[in-house]
């Protein structure tokens, strides 16, 4: 059974840095593509990063390039996401997904649970 | 990369038939068949319903639906039933390599 359980989130102060983490279990980590999903209050779902199996390559929101980076440890199998230079629009719930192959352009097949990320002073 | 357009809500009643849809451009909805539609019951994990397109998942029910024509993507929900009152999420694969999400169709089963 595939599982997903993020972990890291909670209160920030605006222009900090924060780590999630995604625990991955059922399936072989290292030859699917990952993504984290955000979901700010009352808003939709915004895709934030992605990485192909086995982490050659990495793909970001416009919103977060060069503020985020996503990677995985397959001996782990957990993803990561570390988030900088954080502002109240980086508030939201964020989710990791599990894509259903290799590429970022096979669609989120399982989700996680979700971590709340709050950016406030 | 602009959201892709959802209608903010729907409603219909159990049993009946309803369809959400979804506009993009020729960079994200137009450009690929990489259309997915989400399921997100509030407080629960959201849940593939559709990929490419019109493919579902193994468990999901065939009363859900999807197609696509030129920008604009649909999804229909045939025999509503009161558990399928839920936000509904269209996505695209996009030209710079990157996904959109449509801002969600809340469903309401009246």
């Amino acid at each position: 059974e595939v599982q997903l359980l993020e972990s890291g989130g909670g209160l920030v102060q605006p222009g900090g840095s924060l780590t999630l983490s995604c625990a991955a279990s059922g399936f072989n980590f290292g030859v699917y593509a990952m993504s984290w999903v955000r979901q700010a209050p009352g808003k939709g779902l915004e895709w934030v990063a992605g990485i192909t199996g086995g982490g050659s390559h990495t793909y970001y929101a416009e919103s977060v390039k060069g503020r985020f980076t996503i990677s995985g440890d397959t001996s782990k199998n957990t993803l990561y996401l570390h988030m900088s230079r954080l502002s109240a629009e980086d508030t939201a719930v964020y989710y990791c997904a599990k894509q259903a192959g290799l590429l970022t352009l096979f669609p989120l097949h399982f989700w996680g649970q979700g971590t709340l990320v709050t950016v406030s002073s | 990369q602009s959201a892709l357009t959802q209608p903010a809500s729907v409603s219909g009643s159990p049993g009946q038939s309803i369809t959400i849809s979804c506009s993009g451009t020729d960079s994200d909805v137009g450009a690929y068949d990489y259309v997915s539609w989400y399921q997100h019951h509030p407080g629960r994990a959201p849940k593939l319903l559709i990929s490419e397109v019109n493919k579902r998942p193994s468990g999901v029910p065939d009363r859900f639906s999807g197609s696509k024509s030129g920008n604009s993507a649909s999804l229909t929900i045939s025999g509503l039933h009161s558990d399928d009152e839920a936000v509904y999420h269209c996505s695209a694969y996009t030209t710079s390599t990157t996904v959109v999400f449509g801002g969600g169709t809340l469903l309401t089963v009246l």
